[in-house]
């Protein structure tokens, strides 16, 4: 069965540095997604990218946050100067118009 | 104040079992998805209901959509150590995106 694959699956990492989380979606989806799942904390949207552009983006996504699809298959999620409240896990998401599936996510600690 | 609220928040029992979790609404959705996820994996869809007072069964598992599409429930019948996970109700918000947007939670242990 296609699956979402999610690198690193840990990254610890200072307080203001950078960190980019990858995520290989399924072949041929169509919609993008970050969610969020700070320890204890429920699932947060963070931002949905359809046709090479962002198209939807939670208050949580602000400037500290990008995305991309560098390369047509690969598609990241940039966080510039990290801050320990960023500690959580990020799960990547692909779908279609009917349904999506989840990575297994990347439990990003910040020191 | 959650769009979705989840009950209860925790609940451990012991095998075989049987549980019922809600998630509850004051807002009507054309759908709503049960998801179970284990520690350290991504959430994993179970089950979408689309129609006022559905029911949909998946082995020991029974949801059930409400008659006015304001909330939901999900029934373990005879519940097993397997079943152990944190079980989430979504509802996919109108626009082109098709952002899930997720309930608080149902923690649920299940002792051998």
């Amino acid at each position: 069965e296609p699956e979402v694959t999610q690198t690193p699956s840990h990254q610890v990492t200072q307080m203001g540095q950078e960190v980019i989380l990858r995520c290989v979606p399924i072949s041929n989806h169509l919609y993008f997604y970050w969610y969020r799942q700070i320890l204890g904390q429920k699932v947060e949207f963070l931002v949905s990218f359809y046709n090479n552009e962002i198209s939807e983006k939670s208050e949580i996504f602000d400037d500290q946050f990008s995305v991309e699809r560098p390369d047509g298959s690969n598609f990241t999620l940039k966080i510039r100067s990290t801050k320990l409240e960023d500690s959580a896990m990020y799960f990547c998401a692909s779908g279609t118009e009917y349904g999506y599936t989840f990575g297994s996510g990347t439990r990003l600690t910040v020191v | 104040t959650q769009l979705l609220e989840q009950s209860p928040q925790f609940l451990s029992i012991q095998e075989g079992e049987n549980l019922t979790v809600y998630c509850n609404s004051s807002s009507v959705f054309s759908s709503l998805q049960w998801y179970r996820q284990e520690p350290g994996e991504g959430p994993v869809l179970l089950v979408t209901v689309v129609t006022g007072g559905e029911v949909k069964k998946l082995k020991r598992l029974t949801f059930q959509f409400g008659d006015a599409r304001k909330d939901s429930s999900l029934h373990i019948t005879a519940a097993q150590p397997g079943d152990t996970g944190l079980y989430l109700c979504a509802v996919k918000r109108r626009g082109a995106t098709n952002k899930l947007i997720f309930g608080t939670g149902t923690l649920l242990a299940v002792q051998p």
